[in-house]
């Protein structure tokens, strides 16, 4: 079965500083989804990568999956404390329709 | 808005105690899904509806069952809740039909005292 690695598993940065979370997969991505949860609450969609090379980009947010297709990385350029929350990766997978397999998240804060 | 909601927020029951767990969507989707997320750990998906199709997860306990009596609800029903089911439980649909993306309400937060 598909497994994902998130680190780092928290991070703590001064406002204003760019931090980047990585998602490696131990089988090749299919697809890769990157999630936001906010403590206690559902999960918000960001982006999704289906081609090795391709990067995406939403406001100061940039998701990039490899070549290779087994490694995804979520770029946040001059973070702001609204970036605070877990980041979960999430990779298709498995027999049933739509199944996302998820990372274990990264948990950001961001202190003004 | 469209969108996906859960009821109630947040739940208490006691040990062994029937609960359900509600989830209603407007967006009219085919897939409706059930995840388990203990606390630090990543969702599990424990089942899904394609339509009025069922599919459970092979490691999903026989404890949990679910109903979708119409396209927008779906229920999970936890038969005899232990301390090691509380947890978050999100439900997500899908539109189907090839559809990758999945839109997740804002979750029901059990505990089970």
């Amino acid at each position: 079965s598909q497994e994902l690695e998130q680190s780092p598993q928290s991070l703590i940065v001064q406002e204003g500083k760019n931090l980047t979370i990585n998602c490696t997969s131990s089988k090749t991505l299919y697809g890769l989804y990157w999630y936001k949860q906010k403590y206690g609450e559902g999960l918000i969609f960001l982006m999704m990568l289906q081609k090795g090379g391709e990067e995406k980009s939403h406001e100061k947010i940039t998701a990039k999956l490899d070549e290779k297709k087994q490694q995804s990385s979520l770029h946040i350029t001059a973070s702001q404390p609204s970036h605070a929350g877990i980041y979960l990766c999430g990779a298709p997978g498995g027999t049933s329709y739509g199944k996302l397999t998820f990372g274990q998240g990264t948990i950001l804060t961001v202190h003004p | 808005d469209a969108m996906v909601i859960q009821n109630p927020r947040y739940q208490v029951t006691q040990f062994g105690k029937p609960v359900t767990l509600s989830c209603s969507q407007t967006l009219n989707h085919n897939v409706m899904y059930w995840y388990q997320q203990k606390s630090s750990q990543a969702p599990k998906l424990l089942f899904h509806y394609y339509d009025k199709d069922f599919n459970n997860e092979a490691d999903t306990p026989d404890n949990f069952q679910s109903r979708r009596p119409n396209t927008s609800f779906c229920f999970l029903d936890i038969r005899s809740p232990g301390l090691g089911d509380a947890a978050m439980y999100l439900c997500a649909t899908n539109p189907g039909q090839g559809a990758r993306e999945q839109y997740f309400g804002p979750g029901t937060r059990l505990t089970v005292t």
